[in-house]
């Protein structure tokens, strides 16, 4: 079974502050994605990851997916209070029995207070 | 962009009664289906994997008799949840992955708030 170790799983911070969130394996991913979920709905991606080495920014958020393809890190800059929520890090499994599936870390609730 | 849709989007039930969770990919087709769980607070859990036109496959730990899984077309699958108890109240998720994509492709449903009473 390949786990996904996220953290911190919370984080309260100020606005303008900046943050990390990490996701870290001993298991190799094909790839990685990263969601935001608000209270009573369904994940809405924010980015997918592919490549070893990636880099990808949204705006103020910046996503990179280890060398290894095994961790993966989402850094927010002078975060805002709407981007409070859950985010998810999910790592699509790359063969065995759990090929094709997600394996999700356990989340890292953020609150950025005005 | 793709959609999924899950009806109903909250549910409230009687302990002992059965409820049917619809999920609908709206504008493609899906051979693939998962479906998660997900308690307050917490990630998500995968309950299983629905392929169209044959038996689900259920994680361990989940019991393929309580929670009955149905992908009976290539835009819908369904999850009964039978002989409802309080522990079985959650959120549950669908999500789809397209018939032609890459692997990682896969669109999220709204969820179902499951309450059993």
């Amino acid at each position: 079974t390949q786990l996904l170790e996220q953290s911190p799983q919370f984080l309260s911070i100020q606005e303008g502050e900046n943050l990390t969130v990490y996701c870290n394996s001993s298991s190799v991913f094909s790839s990685l994605q990263w969601y935001r979920q608000e209270p009573g709905e369904g994940p809405v991606l924010l980015v997918t990851v592919v490549t070893g080495g990636e880099v990808k920014k949204l705006k103020r958020l910046t996503f990179q997916f280890g060398d290894a393809r095994k961790d993966s890190s989402l850094h927010i800059t002078a975060a805002q209070p709407g981007d409070t929520g859950l985010y998810l890090c999910a790592g699509l499994n790359a063969g065995g029995t759990s090929y094709g599936k997600l394996t999700f870390g356990q989340g890292t609730i953020l609150t950025v207070h005005p | 962009g793709a959609v999924v849709s899950q009806h109903p989007s909250w549910v409230i039930c009687k302990s002992g009664t059965s409820v049917k969770i619809e999920c609908r990919s709206l504008d493609f087709q899906a051979t693939t289906m998962f479906w998660y769980r997900q308690f307050p607070k917490q990630s998500l859990m995968l309950m299983a994997t629905s392929n169209e036109g044959s038996k689900a496959t259920y994680e361990q730990g989940v019991e393929k008799d309580k929670f009955l899984i149905n992908h009976a077309s290539l835009t819908l699958s369904t999850l009964t949840v039978t002989s409802a108890h309080p522990e079985d109240s959650s959120f549950y998720i669908c999500s789809a992955r397209p018939f032609r994509g890459p692997s990682y492709e896969q669109y999220f449903g709204p969820g179902t708030r499951l309450t059993v009473t």
